[in-house]
């Protein structure tokens, strides 16, 4: 199957910091990543569909100005938490879309905010 | 909004006991797909139902979609330890995927 990494995998920021979360599509080219959000024992919440070339589209709720997405090429999409707070200690994943629907996830980023 | 129910939240079971994990839409889905993840770890793309009631199995796992392709369940047969995890539908509205809240499998050998 389609593989899809993701870096950091774990990563520890001071509160008012921003992080980076790259998210890659190693060997297929993704028009559409996704980005989720998961707390522990917890469903996968979707906050924003990335599209290659053009702006990311949120779901309700979601701060576009506190999660900045950009997806330049069609192997890359980046998610960046500005001015982390402990409350965005979380399991980021990112997915990216096959050609049948279904979607390749990434590892995963555990944020901790301190 | 779209929303995905997915029943039992967790479940405990004796290997070789059979596990069945169901998901309801309140709305028709276009199609739907089931996912695995074991503790730790990431979603991994189980399957995926288009057609009103498919039925597909892969070795000890069944997939079924209801006729109103508003429901859709996952059977295991005789479960292993290898079994464990959470089993997550998602419902696909359009070109958005809604995930279930997963059902916790645990295996006692």
């Amino acid at each position: 199957g389609a593989v899809v990494s993701q870096h950091p995998s774990r990563v520890i920021c001071k509160s008012g910091t921003s992080v980076k979360i790259e998210c890659r599509s190693l060997d297929f080219q993704a028009t559409t990543m996704f980005w989720y959000r998961q707390f522990p024992k917890q469903s996968l919440m979707l906050m924003a569909t990335s599209n290659e070339g053009s702006k990311a589209t949120y779901e309700q709720g979601v701060e576009k100005d506190k999660f900045l997405i950009n997806h330049a090429s069609l192997t890359l999409s980046t998610l960046t938490v500005t001015s982390a707070h402990p409350e965005d200690s979380s399991f980021y994943i990112c997915s990216a879309a096959g050609q049948g629907n279904e979607q390749y996830f990434g590892p995963g980023t555990r944020l901790t905010v301190t | 909004g779209q929303q995905v129910m997915q029943i039992p939240q967790y479940q405990h079971v004796q290997e070789g006991e059979d596990f069945t994990t169901y998901c309801n839409s309140s709305t028709t889905l276009s199609n739907i797909q089931w996912y695995k993840q074991r503790p730790g770890g990431h979603p991994v793309f189980l399957i995926q139902l288009v057609k009103s009631g498919e039925v597909k199995k892969q070795k000890r796992l069944t997939f079924q979609f209801g006729e109103a392709k508003k429901n859709s369940s996952l059977h295991i047969t005789a479960t292993q330890t290898t079994d464990v995890g959470t089993y997550f539908c998602a419902g696909n509205y359009g070109n958005k995927l809604v995930f279930g809240a997963g059902t916790i499998l645990r295996v006692k050998s």
